[in-house]
């Protein structure tokens, strides 16, 4: 089936410092979408990507649906103690007329103050 | 808090029982999709319902089913329970023509 390689698999960084993640598939996806899981608690929209090459950002906050619809990148800027939880990619598969988003197997991100 | 609303929160119960899992969509939402999240599979789409409908469906055994109420209220159903059915549920939902998908407060499962 479809799957999507989320990497890093987690992070450690210094308060401040600025982190980047990905997600890449061998196959073509119609919308990306960036997640963000604190500990028992449901995933959190950050972005969503509709456009092959669009850039997104909201707030400290930036992510780009890749040219070739097979990638897509999330950057967080001066990070915060906040930011500390899992970030998940997910994606609409291009053959899918359905709702049904495949999920990466996300970044665990700490920070350190 | 997303507006999905889930219950009950925790549920602990024994191999071979069936459960019911609750989800209340987001006001206006006539998507609902449920996930099953555990550590070594991450997230995993079960099933979609729109508008009262079967719209897709995932990796979901055939001891789980699941509907849409013309409330548009879901439940999700795990009967003959096993060990390895311990997990978080989630429930999401989004508005018609729109993928963006939010999630509930999620169920914990835990068989023992």
């Amino acid at each position: 089936g479809q799957q999507l390689n989320q990497s890093p698999q987690s992070m450690f960084i210094q308060e401040g410092e600025d982190v980047s993640m990905n997600c890449t598939s061998s196959s073509i996806f119609n919308t990306w979408l960036w997640y963000k899981q604190d500990p028992g608690e449901g995933p959190v929209l950050l972005i969503a990507l509709y456009k092959a090459g669009e850039l997104t950002s909201n707030g400290r906050l930036t992510a780009q649906f890749g040219i070739t619809r097979k990638d897509s990148f999330l950057n967080i800027s001066a990070s915060i103690p906040s930011d500390v939880g899992i970030y998940f990619c997910a994606g609409q598969p291009g053959s899918s007329n359905t709702g049904k988003l495949i999920f990466g197997q996300g970044t665990t991100l700490q920070v350190k103050p | 808090d997303s507006g999905v609303t889930q219950t009950p929160k925790h549920l602990i119960t024994a191999t071979g029982q069936r459960v019911t899992l609750r989800c209340s969509p987001r006001s206006g939402d006539l998507s609902v999709y449920w996930y099953q999240q555990s550590l070594d599979q991450g997230l995993q789409f079960l099933i979609q319902y729109y508008n009262g409908e079967e719209r897709a469906k995932g990796n979901i055994l055939e001891r789980f089913s699941a509907q849409q109420f013309p409330d548009l209220h879901s439940e999700l159903n795990l009967s003959s329970l096993e060990l390895g059915d311990s997990a978080l549920y989630f429930c999401a939902s989004s508005p018609a023509g729109n993928n963006e998908q939010f999630f509930g407060p999620g169920t914990r499962l835990t068989v023992l």
